[in-house]
């Protein structure tokens, strides 16, 4: 089984500057992957970035990255030069042998 | 037309009625699931398949049963709705654990 925690149920920054977001994993599988997904008001759930946990390489996606410490099964996400429009939940979900198992949510607020 | 669809999107009944929400896909994609949503508490699994003659139980499937009529369609079913079943619930597919989950819509679910 796999669980996952989000330790800052709130965070803010200020538009432009760059936040990090915090989550840690326990899972007994091997293989795995892991995923961030974004759900902004309009309750639509999407994906912001993916990682293998195979991969040593620290995936990134345009202002998105993620640092993933395997041995301390901690995976942050890191939002750089922030937007009005990255306000929104972020959950973080490892996925193995069974369904993605979802955070409880960090709720992201941009200060103008 | 949107890949995953979920019918209705909203839903008001009350306690001890029986209520099906809907969800079908045109991903093509085996595995679908079902998902709940409540404030603080993230998502959780409530049942998923692998494909059609597969079911399997989630997190949180007490008080809820499912359909897999095809491949594209899994039905969530409430027996007898009780109020503590008002959440926001979320059908997904995928095509292979190692990619990303695609949401429906969503169904806000109050049980009065």
């Amino acid at each position: 089984a796999q669980t996952v925690t989000q330790s800052q149920p709130e965070m803010s920054v200020q538009e432009a500057e760059t936040v990090t977001l915090s989550c840690t994993y326990d899972t007994s599988e091997s293989d795995y992957y892991l995923f961030w997904y974004k759900q902004p008001p309009s309750r639509q759930m999407i994906l912001v970035i993916r990682q293998e946990a195979y991969k040593q390489q620290n995936a990134t996606e345009n202002r998105f990255s993620v640092n993933f410490q395997k041995a301390a099964k901690s995976f942050s996400l890191k939002i750089s030069d922030s937007q009005l429009g990255d306000a929104a939940m972020y959950f973080c979900a490892p996925s193995g042998n069974t369904p993605l198992v979802f955070g409880k949510g960090t709720r992201l607020s941009v200060i103008a | 037309d949107a890949d995953v669809t979920q019918t209705p999107r909203n839903r008001i009944t009350k306690t001890g009625k029986r209520i099906m929400l809907e969800c079908s896909q045109t991903k093509g994609h085996d595995r679908m699931y079902w998902y709940r949503q409540d404030p603080g508490l993230g998502l959780r699994l409530i049942y998923y398949s692998f494909d059609v003659k597969d079911i399997n139980k989630g997190e949180i499937s007490d008080g809820y049963s499912v359909s897999r009529q095809a491949q594209a369609k899994f039905s969530l079913s409430l027996e007898s709705a009780i109020p503590n079943q008002t959440a926001l619930y979320f059908c997904a597919t995928s095509d292979h654990r190692k990619e990303k989950l695609f949401f429906g819509s969503g169904t806000q679910l109050s049980v009065l």
